[in-house]
């Protein structure tokens, strides 16, 4: 399958920093990557969409001004959590679109993650 | 409105058994993908199996079947010969393809695999 990698996969940082996380796709291009946050034992929740060279798309209730996101490449997304407080500590996942070409069904591959802990 | 519902929050399994994950779905779209990942305590997701509405047959990948029910609105996982490896969250997952290919989860089954 196709390849995702974040940057960092753990981070701890102090109230009031800001996070860069990276996601980019290793083997193929994707004008479309989805950032998710987790809460410790539940599901995923889509906070946006990523597209590359436009901005992104918010999920209802997801500050825009506080998780800014850029693709400003066709293989790399980058989230940055601003003014980052304890409520902001949570898991972080990537997910990448392929285009479903060549035969292959589209589908989305994940990427492994970043933990984030805001002291 | 859009639903995954998986109502088997866990299991418990003996080693080598098959076993079902239960999920459920609602959508209006008449075109939609089915996922089911599974998610190990390291946290990344693991793409397992892709059933596509209109596949007319039952999507396999190796040791996981895809349940396709389409009228009952249903895409039971089916993992065979449990091994201890498959102990970890599993989430279902549907795309409408309208929704310009968003992905929306169900809440998970913890399964765990008994030696």
């Amino acid at each position: 399958g196709a390849v995702v990698s974040q940057h960092p996969s753990r981070v701890i940082c102090k109230s009031g920093t800001s996070v860069k996380i990276e996601c980019r796709s290793l083997d193929f291009q994707a004008t479309t990557m989805f950032w998710y946050r987790q809460f410790p034992k539940q599901s995923l929740m889509l906070m946006a969409t990523s597209n590359e060279g436009s901005k992104a798309t918010y999920e209802q209730g997801v500050e825009k001004d506080k998780f800014l996101i850029n693709h400003a490449s066709l293989t790399l997304s980058t989230l940055t959590v601003t003014s980052a407080h304890p409520e902001d500590s949570s898991f972080y996942i990537c997910s990448a679109r392929t285009s479903g070409t060549g035969g292959r069904q589209e589908t989305q591959y994940f990427g492994p993650g970043t933990r984030l802990l805001v002291l | 409105a859009q639903k995954i519902t998986q109502t088997q929050p866990g299991m418990f399994v003996q080693e080598k058994e098959a076993v079902t994950l239960d999920c459920t779905y609602d959508t209006s779209d008449q075109s939609y993908g089915l996922f089911w990942y599974k998610q190990p305590s390291s946290g990344e997701m693991i793409f397992l199996i892709y059933q596509g509405s209109y596949d007319e047959q039952n999507a396999t990948e190796g040791r996981y079947s895809l349940n396709f029910q389409k009228a009952r609105k249903s895409a039971n996982l089916v993992i065979s010969a449990s091994q201890l490896g498959d102990s970890a969250m599993y989430f279902c997952a549907m795309t409408p393809y309208s929704s310009a290919s968003k992905i929306i989860f169900g809440s998970g089954t913890r399964l765990s695999i008994r030696p």
